[in-house]
C-alpha cells in the first residue's frame, strides 16, 4: 500500500538553484528515508531521519520532518546536473512486517 | 564489493513461458525483497523474505513466486508471464530480519522485463 506521496511529481530548475521536494504520509512512522534513483537504475539511500528528529543534514541535502503534519521535505542546495534523478521517500509501515513503503517519486531535472 | 546482483538485466519473452529472475546479495543480509516499478505507480512490493525458508506476500504478489533456500539468493519466478507483468523489477536487501528504522535497503540494478 502507498504510504508516502511525493510532491511535486516533476520539477525542473536551473543548475545552482535549490530544489525542494515534499513527502506526505498517512500513518505513524518510526523513521523516514529518502532515496535517489538515476534513470532505470536501482535506488540509492540518501538520508534517514528519525521520528524524534526535526531536521537533518548531509552534505548539500537537508531533510525536515514534521510528524504533526505527517510530512517531510528534502532540500538539495546548489543543484548540479548530476542531481538529475527521481527522488523517493520511504517510510516503515509502523506495525507491519513488510518493510519500507515507497512513494511514487519526484522527478528532478537540473537544466545546465 | 558489497552489492545486490540481478540477472538478467533485460528480458523479452512471450506470454506463458516460465522465467526466473535471480537475485543475490553478498552482505549476509537477513531480509530480501522484490519490487516492481511502473510509471505513475512507484515501487510496489511483490514478495519479501525475513530469513531462509520464510517468505511473505507484499502488495502485489499475484502471478509471482519466490523461494529462499539460501540466505544470499532470492529468485523471482513467473510461472506463466502475462503482458501486465511487463515492468522494471528490483531486488533489495537489508541487514535485519525486519527492516528497522535504521536499516538501509540496498537495491540491485534492476531487470527490465517485457512480456509480449
Amino acid at each position: 500500500s502507498q504510504q508516502g506521496e511525493e510532491d511535486p511529481q516533476a520539477l525542473s530548475i536551473q543548475e545552482g538553484e535549490n530544489a525542494t521536494m515534499n513527502c506526505s504520509y498517512k500513518t505513524s512512522i518510526n523513521n523516514l528515508q529518502w532515496y535517489r534513483q538515476n534513470s532505470g537504475r536501482g535506488l540509492v539511500h540518501l538520508i534517514l531521519i528519525r521520528s524524534n528528529e526535526r531536521e537533518k543534514h548531509s552534505g548539500r541535502l537537508r531533510v525536515t520532518l514534521d510528524t504533526s503534519k505527517k510530512s517531510s521535505s528534502l532540500l538539495i542546495t546548489a543543484s548540479r546536473a548530476a542531481d538529475t534523478a527521481s527522488y523517493f521517500c520511504a517510510t516503515d509501515a509502523g506495525g507491519g512486517a513488510d518493510g519500507l513503503t515507497f512513494g511514487k517519486g519526484t522527478h528532478l531535472i537540473i537544466q545546465p | 564489493e558489497a552489492q545486490v546482483t540481478q540477472n538478467p538485466r533485460y528480458l523479452i519473452t512471450v506470454t506463458g513461458k516460465k522465467l526466473t529472475v535471480t537475485c543475490s546479495q553478498n552482505m549476509n543480509h537477513e531480509y530480501m525483497s522484490w519490487y516492481r516499478q511502473d510509471p505513475g505507480l512507484g515501487l510496489r512490493q511483490i514478495y519479501y523474505s525475513m530469513n531462509v525458508e520464510v517468505t511473505d506476500k507484499g502488495d502485489v504478489p499475484e502471478g509471482y513466486k519466490v523461494s529462499r533456500k539460501e540466505k544470499r539468493n532470492f529468485p523471482l519466478i513467473l510461472e506463466s508471464p502475462s503482458p501486465n507483468q511487463t515492468s522494471l523489477y528490483f531486488c533489495a536487501s537489508s541487514l535485519s530480519q525486519r527492516p528497522l528504522s535504521t536499516d538501509t535497503q540496498y537495491f540491485g540494478p534492476g531487470t527490465r522485463l517485457t512480456v509480449l
